[in-house]
């Protein structure tokens, strides 16, 4: 079945410092991949996302590039904020349903 | 755009009670919603499938007579938790999907924390 293995946590930076934050999936077929922050206390939001092969989702600084061939989609950023600090979850959806197929999550926290 | 809204956003029950999450889209609509299921410092687990006008599809586990959803619009499914005891407290998290052509994003709730005495 599917799955997404993300880098595990909790990750510590000080502010201005580059972030990569590993995914890896397996899934059948052609799945889409997502990229999910979560601030404590809220639901899930959007952060970016890509549908197909050597796409590169972006949004807000963060970027991530769909790499068929290591069947990886790593989070990266340039320079965080201490506004980044939140949970980030990779995930995968694939198949007529559309469910998603989530990692464990990463929490992040920058320091100023 | 794609707002997603949960309400409550807490709930603090005795053991005993039944406790009803509605989630609606508000600015769009939305054929499938999906119910999650979140323990402190985990991942989200998927509960079930609400599909609009039939049956929830639930994931292997999951209690359907524990857990009953209704989807009665295209943009207000609901999660009851029926005779709820302190091992269903959790973070409860739902989110909809845009109906269209292709493959559309999960727009998620803010969640709904409940906690059973």
């Amino acid at each position: 079945g599917d799955s997404v293995t993300q880098m595990e946590g909790p990750v510590t930076l000080s502010e201005e410092a580059c972030l990569t934050i590993n995914c890896t999936y397996t899934a059948t077929g052609y799945p889409s991949l997502f990229w999910y922050v979560q601030y404590p206390g809220e639901g899930l939001q959007l952060l970016l996302k890509a549908t197909k092969a050597d796409d590169k989702g972006s949004n807000k600084g963060f970027e991530a590039t769909y790499r068929k061939e290591t069947t990886s989609f790593h989070l990266e950023k340039g320079s965080v904020q201490v506004s980044d600090s939140a949970v980030y979850f990779c995930a995968l959806s694939s198949g007529g349903n559309e469910k998603l197929t989530f990692g464990t999550g990463t929490r992040l926290t920058i320091i100023p | 755009g794609a707002v997603v809204s949960q309400h409550p956003s807490r709930v603090i029950c005795k053991s005993g009670t039944s406790v009803k999450i509605e989630c609606r889209s508000l600015d769009f609509q939305a054929t499938t919603m999906f119910w999650y299921r979140q323990f402190p410092k985990q991942s989200l687990m998927l509960m079930a499938t609400s599909n609009e006008g039939s049956k929830a599809t639930y994931e292997q586990g999951v209690e359907k007579d524990k857990f009953l959803i209704n989807h009665a619009s295209l943009t207000l499914s609901t999660l009851t938790v029926t005779s709820a005891h302190p091992e269903d407290s959790s973070f409860y998290i739902c989110s909809a999907r845009l109906a269209g052509k292709g493959r559309q994003p999960q727009h998620f709730g803010d969640g709904t924390r409940l906690s059973i005495l």
